[in-house]
């Protein structure tokens, strides 16, 4: 099993600018996360998914959207990049919440110039 | 709302020493804890869980204690080596509202010394 992957490692932004990152497992886990991290803090979550085609919003969603059309993939789009954003992204996935481990991708680098 | 939170920023042990990390939480319905190990440019790992019917739980070279009394979590790693040294999360997860979703406290640095 590949696990948790994401793409790209690492992007740079001009403000106002787009992307989506990627995130795919390949366990069957049900539920995936969203979290960002900044320097010397913990995760915080930004939206997750219960499974295919639900999803609902963590603690800090505003300025991102997320989508999930199968079990497998969790992409997170940003629309109009922010210094904000500046952050490392990390993708998880779990079998089920409760009782059970997050599985954690490698991560996104993303700075917002 | 309520958070996870650590006593100790970063702490530096010596090669071969114990090592112990602690961690304050502050929702009492939390039911379940984990440890996870982060290090420099990767993702977090699972170290070990423990859920809030024990008190105590050990692994290979680690040990959770909880006491809930307190609403304390600590993490104790025997004989550290340098591959120890990395960034230790802890996090919870609550029971309340049937989300399940963890509260991540913000971290601790190990810094193992040969």
């Amino acid at each position: 099993n590949a696990g948790v992957t994401q793409t790209p490692k690492f992007r740079i932004l001009k403000i106002g600018q787009s992307m989506t990152l990627q995130c795919a497992q390949d366990m069957n886990h049900n539920y995936m996360y969203w979290y960002r991290q900044d320097p010397g803090m913990g995760l915080k979550l930004i939206y997750y998914s219960v499974g295919a085609g639900i999803t609902d919003k963590g603690e800090v969603p505003n300025g991102y959207n997320v989508s999930r059309s199968t079990t497998e993939d969790f992409p997170l789009r940003l629309e109009l990049a922010a210094p904000s954003q500046t952050s490392v992204y990390f993708c998880a996935s779990s079998r089920e919440p409760r009782y059970n481990e997050q599985f954690f991708g490698p991560g996104t680098r993303l700075t917002v110039l | 709302g309520e958070s996870v939170g650590l006593h100790l920023p970063t702490l530096s042990v010596q090669e071969g020493d114990n090592s112990i990390i602690n961690c304050a939480y502050s929702n009492s319905a939390s039911d379940y804890f984990i440890w996870y190990k982060q290090e420099s440019g990767k993702g977090p790992q699972f170290i070990i869980d423990i859920r809030s019917n024990m008190d105590k739980r050990q692994g290979q070279r680690v040990t959770v204690l909880l006491n809930k009394t307190v609403k304390h979590l600590s993490l104790q790693i025997a004989a550290t080596q340098p591959g120890d040294s990395a960034v230790y999360f802890c996090a919870e997860i609550p029971i309340s509202g049937g989300s399940y979703i963890p509260t991540f406290g913000r971290g601790t640095s190990l810094i193992v010394h040969p």
